[in-house]
């Protein structure tokens, strides 16, 4: 089974902070990380794809990063609000499957 | 927008029933996939299909089977409900992997 660790595990943070959490992954056979966003009583919901060394992509106030040689993606949010409480899970995508290893998840919690 | 819908959003079953989850999807999605989320253990994988009357197990098979008769349609039954069984359910499609998994709104199983 590929392990997929996310941290923090919870964060609580004041309306207008900044966080970041962490995604790590083995790097072999590597082919696509995927972010999602799952909040209360919702299906989880696509934010990103990326695939490429170095990716950085962004939507909004969240931006993420992939660094596939040492296995690990970062997710940010700028001036988090309370709408960003959620779960965030991250995904890698394996060459050899058609499967998504999920991660836990970190699981946010904005206070206005 | 790609429709995944889920049967029921909450279930209360007895142990020892036999319980089916059901599962739709409208976009013709030739791989779909049963996953249970537990506090502190993420998302697991049931089972997946890549394609009509094609199973393959996923990390926690155990005490589940699956039918997929027609593509649009992927069930998930409990053949003996237990109490360990109590659980949220996600199903969860997708077409090529690059654009990940489209997931319906869960079920949450309680199995008393």
């Amino acid at each position: 089974i590929l392990n997929v660790e996310q941290s923090p595990q919870s964060l609580h943070v004041q309306e207008g902070d900044s966080t970041n959490f962490t995604c790590s992954f083995p790097s072999s056979n590597f082919y696509a990380l995927h972010w999602y966003r799952w909040e209360t009583a919702k299906s989880p919901e696509a934010l990103f794809v990326m695939t490429l060394n170095g990716d950085e992509k962004k939507k909004g106030r969240i931006s993420a990063t992939l660094n596939t040689k040492e296995g690990y993606s970062y997710l940010y949010i700028k001036g988090s609000q309370p709408e960003d409480s959620a779960t965030y899970l991250c995904a890698p995508h394996p060459g050899n499957t058609g499967k998504l290893i999920f991660g836990q998840g970190t699981t946010l919690q904005v206070k206005p | 927008d790609v429709k995944v819908t889920q049967s029921s959003r909450y279930l209360v079953k007895r142990t020892g029933e036999k319980v089916f989850l059901e599962c739709v999807q409208d976009m013709d999605h030739e791989n779909m996939f049963w996953y249970r989320q537990d506090p502190g253990l993420g998302l697991r994988l049931i089972y997946f299909s890549y394609d009509v009357k094609m199973k393959e197990k996923g990390d926690i098979p155990e005490g589940y089977s699956v039918s997929r008769e027609k593509k649009e349609r992927f069930s998930l039954i409990l053949e003996s409900a237990s109490t360990n069984q109590t659980s949220m359910y996600l199903c969860a499609s997708s077409g090529t992997a690059y654009y990940g998994y489209t997931f319906g709104s869960g079920t949450r199983l309680t199995v008393v």
